[in-house]
Formats: structure tokens, C-alpha cells, sequence
């Protein structure tokens, strides 16, 4: 039973560059959240997807989008990286009917450092 | 105001010492969730605890136990006889679905430490 997936595991971009990071979610779940891990800090929300549309969101500007397939795998794109957008971002994934009062599975993140 | 903080930053203790985690968390609703999870230094997070709030039951599991209060919001977290590979940075995380908000809110987290 595959949990969540992420990768990359590591990336390094610089200023105003784009990325994207892909997530599968644990066999079972349709719905992908994705929260940012700034260092020293809790994981922040960013926005949740479920039957390929945004659902909720965080408190993130429009730089921040995502996508979700039709297989429940989920892309977060960043935009115009800035030196703050170095993090580690987590995937989360949840029966959609259970998203508030079960635990989230967490994948083991993606690392982005931006010079 | 944070929803969820945890005062402790870091907590070093000698393995088999017990260890109590604080957590106070704020919320107008009155159905919510509260969850513990465990972070090792590989990055993921992993499910510890799960309380609602209307069941105000303690439980042990293991050497994990949590003290949920809701006269003083607080959903605090032990780990008795403590081992070596207990550390990790711990979080407390609320989900308030009756809001609208059904995702978590993470605390800042609280360090351990454990040493031989």
C-alpha cells in the first residue's frame, strides 16, 4: 500500500525562476492538500484539491497555483521564486469525506532552496 | 492571535525521563479536532493522536497519553520513559470543519531532545 509521494526530494532554483513539484497521493485518497515548512516553523496550509479543483486556500498570493488530475495526483507551481519561498513543502492526502476529522498522510516533502 | 501555540520551543531531557508537551489552542466552534504529529529529522510527518471535542476522555496508548481540556483549551501530549528515538519536533495541529476550514493548523512545534 504506496503512501504519499513526492518529488523532487531536493530542488535549487534562484529569483525569478518557476518550479513545479508533484505529489501522489496514498492509494485510496482524492484529495491532495499541500502546506509550506518554513524552517524553525509549523507547516503552513496553501490549498486543497479534490475532483480537480481548488477547494480551499490559504493565505498565499496567485504566484502559488496548482492542479489536479484526474488519477488524484496533484503539481504545485510556484512563480517568480522569491529567497523566501525556500522551504520544505509538504503533501497531504485524505478520503475527502474525512478530510476534517481523520489524519492527513504526510509524504517526506520536497526541499526547495532558492539562491 | 496564533490558533495553536506551543510555548515550549525545545525540550531536553535523559532517556527514560517522562516528558509533557503543551499545547493551547483557539476556536469559536464547537465541533473541532485536534491531532498530535511527529516530525523526525527525514522531514514527514506522522500521525500520533487524534482527539474530537466532544469526547473529553484521556487515554494512554503505549507510552503516549494526552490530557485534553477544553475549560482551558489546552491538548497536551506525554511520552513516558522516554527513548533516543522519541526526538523529533512534535506538532499540534487543529481542524475546525464547522468554520469551513477542514485543514490543519499547525503549531510552531516543540523540540525533544533525548539523550542517553
Amino acid at each position: 500500500d504506496a503512501g504519499v509521494t513526492q518529488s523532487p526530494t531536493h530542488l535549487i532554483k534562484t529569483r525569478g525562476q518557476q518550479v513545479t513539484l508533484r505529489c501522489s497521493p496514498k492509494s485510496g485518497h482524492d484529495t491532495v492538500s499541500w502546506y509550506q515548512q518554513a524552517l524553525g516553523q509549523g507547516p503552513q496550509f496553501i490549498f486543497q484539491y479534490y475532483e480537480e479543483e481548488e477547494r480551499q486556500r490559504g493565505n498565499f498570493p496567485d504566484r502559488f497555483s496548482g492542479h489536479q488530475f484526474p488519477n488524484y495526483s496533484s503539481e504545485l507551481n510556484v512563480n517568480a521564486l522569491l529567497l523566501g519561498d525556500s522551504a520544505l513543502y509538504l503533501c497531504a492526502s485524505s478520503l475527502w469525506e474525512d478530510r476534517s476529522n481523520q489524519p492527513q498522510h504526510f509524504g517526506d516533502g520536497t526541499r526547495l532552496s532558492i539562491l | 492571535a496564533q490558533k495553536v501555540t506551543q510555548a515550549q520551543t525545545e525540550i531536553s531531557v535523559v532517556e527514560k525521563e517522562d516528558v509533557t508537551l503543551d499545547c493551547v489552542y483557539e476556536t469559536r466552534d464547537t465541533t473541532y479536532y485536534l491531532f498530535w504529529y511527529k516530525q523526525p529529522p527525514s522531514g514527514e510527518l506522522v500521525f500520533l493522536i487524534r482527539r474530537n471535542s466532544f469526547d473529553e476522555q484521556n487515554e494512554i496508548s503505549g507510552r503516549y497519553s494526552w490530557n485534553f481540556q477544553k475549560s482551558t483549551s489546552s491538548f497536551n501530549f506525554t511520552i513516558t520513559a522516554s527513548q533516543v528515538v522519541d526526538s523529533a519536533v512534535y506538532f499540534c495541529a487543529l481542524s475546525e470543519p464547522l468554520s469551513g476550514y477542514s485543514t490543519l493548523t499547525f503549531g510552531k512545534g516543540t523540540m525533544l531532545l533525548v539523550s542517553p
